[in-house]
């Protein structure tokens, strides 16, 4: 059964600061690989998707990176801002059916 | 290009009450998504429609949550009885659907329940 995790589970910056967001999963065998932004309160907003075939995608100041093999993926976030506060959720695509979630990064960044 | 839309967004309701939640996915979209996210996790499948057909409602509990998408396009879920248990936030996603399920999930501001 696939399974996703997320380290750290809540993350601390100040504004300015680049950070890193990790996630791993246990079965290599993906469609796709999809990193969410959720605001407390609302639904999810998608910021970056990663075919299997593909290494990273940019969009911004974010950039995701995705090594298939090892069961890993980051996304980077360049100059962090008071913006960028929100839970980050990590989610593979298995078999082109519904999205495995894991249970995201809380990063509050201070001005 | 309006979003995916959910109704309502708040619903409080006391224990073995009927309850129900809406969806309007993207225009276009055939695939539509019900997920269930408790506080601090992830969110989970409950079921996927290609069109009007069901394909995948392996998480639904059966026995008191039902679902049906008439004519391909809006969404019903429904709880009755709920439970104490159901208390979570009701998700509605939708997808084109037409590269198996690869490409991009869009989804609704979402309906929080509370069962008291």
């Amino acid at each position: 059964k696939q399974e996703v995790t997320q380290i750290p589970a809540a993350l601390s910056v100040p504004e300015g600061e680049n950070l890193v967001l990790n996630c791993s999963f246990t079965d290599s065998a993906i469609y796709n690989l999809q990193w969410f932004r959720q605001d407390p309160g609302k639904g999810l907003t998608s910021l970056l998707l990663i075919q299997s075939s593909q290494r990273e995608q940019t969009s911004g100041r974010l950039n995701a990176s995705l090594d298939k093999s090892s069961g890993r993926s980051t996304l980077y976030i360049a100059a962090s801002q008071p913006g960028d506060s929100a839970t980050y959720l990590c989610a593979v695509n298995q078999a082109g059916t519904a999205l495995i979630f894991g249970k995201g990064t809380t990063l509050s960044v201070s001005s | 290009e309006a979003g995916v839309v959910q109704s309502p967004r708040y619903k409080i309701i006391e224990k073995k009450q009927p309850v129900a939640f809406w969806c309007n996915p993207i225009s276009g979209h055939n695939t539509l998504y019900w997920y269930r996210q408790n506080l601090g996790q992830g969110p989970e499948l409950l079921i996927r429609y290609e069109n009007e057909e069901a394909v995948d409602d392996s998480q639904l509990p059966k026995d008191r949550f039902s679902a049906e998408r008439l004519k391909g396009v809006d969404s019903t879920l429904k709880i009755q009885p709920a439970e104490l248990g159901d208390s979570a936030v009701y998700l509605c996603a939708s997808s084109l659907g037409r590269t198996g399920g690869q490409e991009t999930q869009y989804f609704g501001p979402g309906t929080r329940l509370l069962v008291l």
